[in-house]
C-alpha cells in the first residue's frame, strides 16, 4: 500500500506570491490534516478535512486555505507569502480522524519564501 | 488548552545504554498521548499511542512508555539504544474524538555515539 505522497518535495517563492501545496493519502482514508514545521514554532496544525469538509482549525491567518477532494486527496494553499511563512508542510492521513486512530504522515513539502 | 513540554532538547547516549525522554502534558481530562519520531528530511513516524487501559505501553523498535496521570508525564524508554534510534523525537496530545487535532512538544533530538 503507497504511504502518503506530498507534492512538490521543495518549493522556493517570493514574498507575496501564492503557492499550492498537494497531499495524496493512503487509499481509504478519509481524513487529511496539515501541519506547519519550522525550527521556532516547532510542529503546528493548521487544518483538517474530512468528507470534503474542514472539520478542525488551527490558528492560522486567512492566508493559509485548504481542501479536499472526492477522492480524499487534499490540496493547501498560501495566499501572500511572507517570510514566516518558510517551513516544512506535513500532511498526515488516517481512516477516520477519530481518536484511537494512527496518523500516517508524509515526507513533507519543504517551502522557502525569499 | 492542552500543552506538552518536553524538557530535554537535546540527549546524547551511547549505542547500548538505556534510553528515558521525558514528556509532561497538561489537560483537563486523560488525553490520547503519543510518541511520533522523526529523521532527518523525513515526515513522523509512530512510536506508541496511550488511549486508556493499561499504563504502560509497548511501541515499535523495542521502545515503550509509561503514562502517569499523578505526574501527568508520558515518558519513552528503551532498554538499549542502537546508533539507528538517532532522529528527533515528539511527544503529542490529542484531545478526545480528534487524533487528528494534535499538540506537539518542542522535541527532543537524541544522538547516539558509538
Amino acid at each position: 500500500k503507497a504511504g502518503v505522497t506530498q507534492t512538490p518535495r521543495y518549493l522556493i517563492k517570493t514574498r507575496g506570491q501564492q503557492v499550492t501545496l498537494s497531499c495524496s493519502p493512503i487509499s481509504g482514508h478519509r481524513s487529511v490534516s496539515w501541519y506547519q514545521q519550522t525550527p521556532g514554532q516547532g510542529l503546528q496544525f493548521l487544518f483538517e478535512y474530512f468528507s470534503e469538509t474542514q472539520r478542525n482549525k488551527g490558528n492560522f491567518p486567512g492566508r493559509f486555505s485548504g481542501r479536499q477532494f472526492s477522492n480524499s486527496r487534499s490540496e493547501m494553499n498560501v495566499s501572500t507569502l511572507e517570510l514566516g511563512d518558510s517551513a516544512l508542510y506535513l500532511c498526515a492521513s488516517s481512516l477516520q480522524g477519530t481518536g484511537n486512530e494512527k496518523l500516517f504522515f508524509g515526507s513533507g513539502t519543504q517551502l522557502s519564501v525569499l | 488548552a492542552q500543552s506538552v513540554t518536553q524538557p530535554d532538547i537535546h540527549i546524547t547516549v551511547s549505542e547500548g545504554a538505556s534510553l528515558e525522554l521525558r514528556c509532561n502534558y497538561s489537560y483537563g481530562a486523560t488525553p490520547y498521548l503519543f510518541w511520533y519520531v522523526q529523521s532527518p528530511g523525513q515526515g513522523l513516524q509512530l512510536l506508541l499511542k496511550y488511549f486508556s487501559g493499561d499504563t504502560l505501553v509497548q511501541g515499535i523498535k523495542g521502545f515503550e512508555a509509561e503514562f502517569k496521570r499523578s505526574q501527568s508525564s508520558f515518558n519513552l524508554r528503551k532498554p538499549s539504544v542502537h546508533w539507528s534510534d538517532a532522529a528527533e523525537y515528539f511527544c503529542a496530545v490529542g484531545l478526545t474524538g480528534t487524533a487528528s487535532k494534535l499538540t506537539f512538544g518542542t522535541g527532543t533530538r537524541l544522538q547516539v555515539t558509538l
